[in-house]
């Protein structure tokens, strides 16, 4: 069966860091979003791409980055990673009805 | 750009009532209304959608109401279960164009 997973689901790092979470589709979506969930903030748009060499920014990019260098693999890097950005981070893609289908999710904690 | 605000933000029923979440909209152009319920643990999926051309539509015990002219549009959930307990998200966009930016959610509790 076609789905999306991201790597890794757990992940503690120290300030400073470089860090990057992984997303894979395999139902060959073009349009695919970073969200990242916090309490009281509920979902929020990070960056997203069209298609290949398409990134955009979205609500909350600011110390994100994203890369499409082809249509499965959507990953983002944090260049320097911040106490702020501990978060769960989630990948989407969106089908043809309009649907957007979410991975499971990756637990970042930033020390 | 699109600006989504739920409320509220935890809601408590018994099991049996109903349940009723109100979501309202700021861009005009929207016309793409889905809910994503999300369990413990779990990642958000899709449970109900609707398009800025009906005003209303029914799954079985959800229903989604639309009102473009107030923009704003409610999740009803009739018949209340345990299982229904989750986070619910509205989210608004322009129909497979545009990036969905999701209301802040919604707790619901139903209690035995």
């Amino acid at each position: 069966d076609a789905e999306i997973t991201q790597s890794p689901r757990h992940k503690i790092t120290e300030t400073g860091r470089q860090v990057t979470l992984a997303c894979h589709q395999t139902w060959n979506h073009n349009n695919m979003f970073w969200y990242r969930q916090d309490l009281g903030h509920g979902l929020r748009l990070i960056h997203y791409s069209y298609g290949v060499h398409d990134t955009n920014k979205g609500e909350v990019s600011d110390g994100y980055s994203v890369s499409r260098s082809n249509t499965e693999d959507l990953p983002l890097t944090l260049e320097s990673a911040a106490s702020s950005q501990t978060s769960v981070y989630f990948c989407a893609s969106r089908g043809a009805t309009g649907e957007l289908f979410f991975g499971e999710g990756s637990r970042l904690t930033v020390l | 750009g699109e600006n989504v605000e739920q409320h509220p933000s935890t809601l408590s029923v018994q099991e049996g009532d109903s349940a009723v979440i109100k979501c309202t909209y700021s861009d005009s152009a929207s016309n793409y209304f889905p809910w994503y319920k999300q369990e413990l643990g779990k990642r958000p999926q899709l449970i109900i959608d609707i398009r800025s051309n009906v005003g209303e539509k029914k799954d079985q015990r959800i229903a989604v109401t639309l009102n473009k002219t107030a923009k704003h549009f409610s999740l009803h959930i009739t018949e209340t279960q345990p299982e229904d307990s989750a986070v619910y998200f509205c989210a608004g966009a322009l129909y497979n164009t545009d990036k969905l930016i999701f209301g802040t959610g919604t707790r619901l509790q139903v209690f035995p």
